[in-house]
């Protein structure tokens, strides 16, 4: 069956360390999000990604970055790790902007 | 500046009751609403999902309600079971041009107790 997955499951790092979190999709989606979650603020989508080559800056992109260069994958970048980065991230894809979007089961980063 | 609102962090209500979630939106541009269900340890799976062309729409025990003009949309759950304990999320988008990304809501924990 097609699925999204991400890895690792949890990470614990520490400050000014460069993470990246893998978000794979065997959907053959164009489409791909990242978001985190925190409590309080729901979900705040990071980056986002219209199909290979395309990256978009989402309402909370400052200290993150994606690369898309393929279509199954869509890494997230933390440059330099901050405590105010510690969060679930979840990725998503769709098949169309249209379609909704079906959400992997989240990567716990803890920034120390 | 929240667009999408969802004021009640939690709700408890008994098995075999309604549960009605609610949801505000500021954006008048928004024309199409997703309910989300969240369970812990996993990712949001879709629910529901609705057109701004529409005042309802109704899935098996769910029912989603738009009122355009009070920007406010709820969610129905009849009967409520215990499985359904989980957090929910509104979301809501702007169809057509270049963007489509979901503004999300803050997420309400339903409780149903057996």
């Amino acid at each position: 069956d097609a699925e999204i997955t991400q890895s690792p499951r949890h990470k614990i790092t520490e400050t000014g360390r460069q993470v990246t979190l893998a978000c794979h999709q065997t959907w053959n989606h164009n489409n791909m999000f990242w978001y985190r979650q925190d409590l309080g603020h729901g979900l705040r989508l990071i980056h986002y990604s219209y199909g290979v080559q395309d990256t978009n800056k989402g309402e909370v992109s400052d200290g993150y970055s994606v690369s898309r260069s393929n279509t199954e994958d869509l890494p997230l970048t933390l440059e330099s790790a901050a405590s105010s980065q510690t969060s679930v991230y979840f990725c998503a894809s769709s098949e169309t902007p249209y379609n909704e979007q079906f959400f992997g089961p989240g990567t716990r980063l803890t920034v120390l | 500046d929240q667009q999408v609102k969802q004021n009640s962090p939690s709700l408890s209500v008994q098995e075999g009751r309604i549960s009605i979630l609610n949801c505000d939106y500021t954006n008048s541009m928004f024309d199409y609403f997703l309910w989300y269900k969240k369970y812990p340890a996993e990712g949001p799976t879709f629910l529901i999902s609705i057109s701004s062309i529409k005042d309802k729409n109704e899935d098996g025990r769910f029912t989603v309600f738009l009122n355009k003009s009070a920007k406010h949309l709820s969610l129905h759950i009849v009967p409520s079971q215990p499985g359904d304990s989980a957090v929910y999320f509104c979301a809501a988008r702007v169809s057509g041009g270049s963007n489509y990304k979901l503004t999300f809501g803050k997420g309400t924990l339903l409780t149903v107790n057996p």
